[in-house]
């Protein structure tokens, strides 16, 4: 399968606890986007990075979250001293660059989540 | 500022009947819409795009949308319900800006009965 992979699927923790995601892009798609979607709504962006670089990060939503991409390959996004409220699912997605026209839109293909409850 | 509202939070149609499912956006900029399909345990998959060509936008599995500027609407419809369809269906709106943040709507669920 050489869709985006992420890992783990579920993971459930304890208040205070920290907790790490993976995700692993299509391996020709230099974007990287992180999301989170909770419960009846539509996911919401996070974080995003072009190639290693994370080019967009006010949008997480605060400074107990942080995502890397060291090498331009797979991300990690990390949640520190966790909270009830970050009980969610955490989506990430990639895309290619390129396309001739300035608004032209690469797709985003979208893996299929980490499922994160915190007790 | 862009956003999207879906109209409803769920539809229900029998098999082989008419599906509509209703998004509205506003955007500062001319928007590019998008409408996302989500099945149980599944990725996100993109069903079609409008990004300023035809107003009328075909997507996989018989989904059409029509881009309305003077309705800032953007319907999604397919003529023939198949019990498949049944999923959770996002409205999403973006403004290209080199990067293509995607803004999503709350989502609408599709129930389909035989």
């Amino acid at each position: 399968d050489t869709g985006v992979s992420q890992d783990p699927r579920h993971k459930i923790t304890k208040r205070g606890q920290n907790v790490t995601f993976r995700c692993d892009p299509i391996s020709e798609h230099n974007r990287l986007y992180w999301y989170r979607q909770t419960l009846g709504q539509g996911p919401e962006f996070l974080t995003y990075f072009q190639n290693e670089a994370q080019l967009e990060k006010s949008r997480l939503l605060s400074d107990r979250f942080s995502a890397e991409r060291p090498k331009g390959s797979f991300s990690t996004l990390e949640i520190q001293r966790t909270e009830q409220g970050d009980s969610a699912m955490y989506l990430c997605a990639s895309s290619s660059t390129g396309g001739r026209a300035y608004r032209s839109y690469n797709e985003q293909f979208f893996g299929p989540g980490t499922r994160l409850t915190v007790l | 500022a862009q956003s999207v509202t879906q109209l409803d939070s769920h539809v229900s149609v029998s098999e082989g009947t008419p599906v509509l499912l209703r998004c509205n956006y506003s955007s500062s900029y001319s928007p590019s819409l998008f409408w996302y399909v989500q099945h149980p345990n599944k990725g996100l998959q993109l069903l079609l795009k409008y990004t300023s060509a035809a107003t009328l936008v075909k997507g996989i599995n018989g989904f059409e949308a029509e881009f309305k500027k003077s309705e800032t609407s953007f319907h999604l419809t397919k003529p023939s319900a198949h019990m498949s369809d049944a999923a959770e269906y996002f409205c999403v709106v973006s403004v290209l800006s080199g990067y293509s943040t995607l803004t999503f709507g709350k989502g609408t669920m599709l129930l389909v009965s035989p």
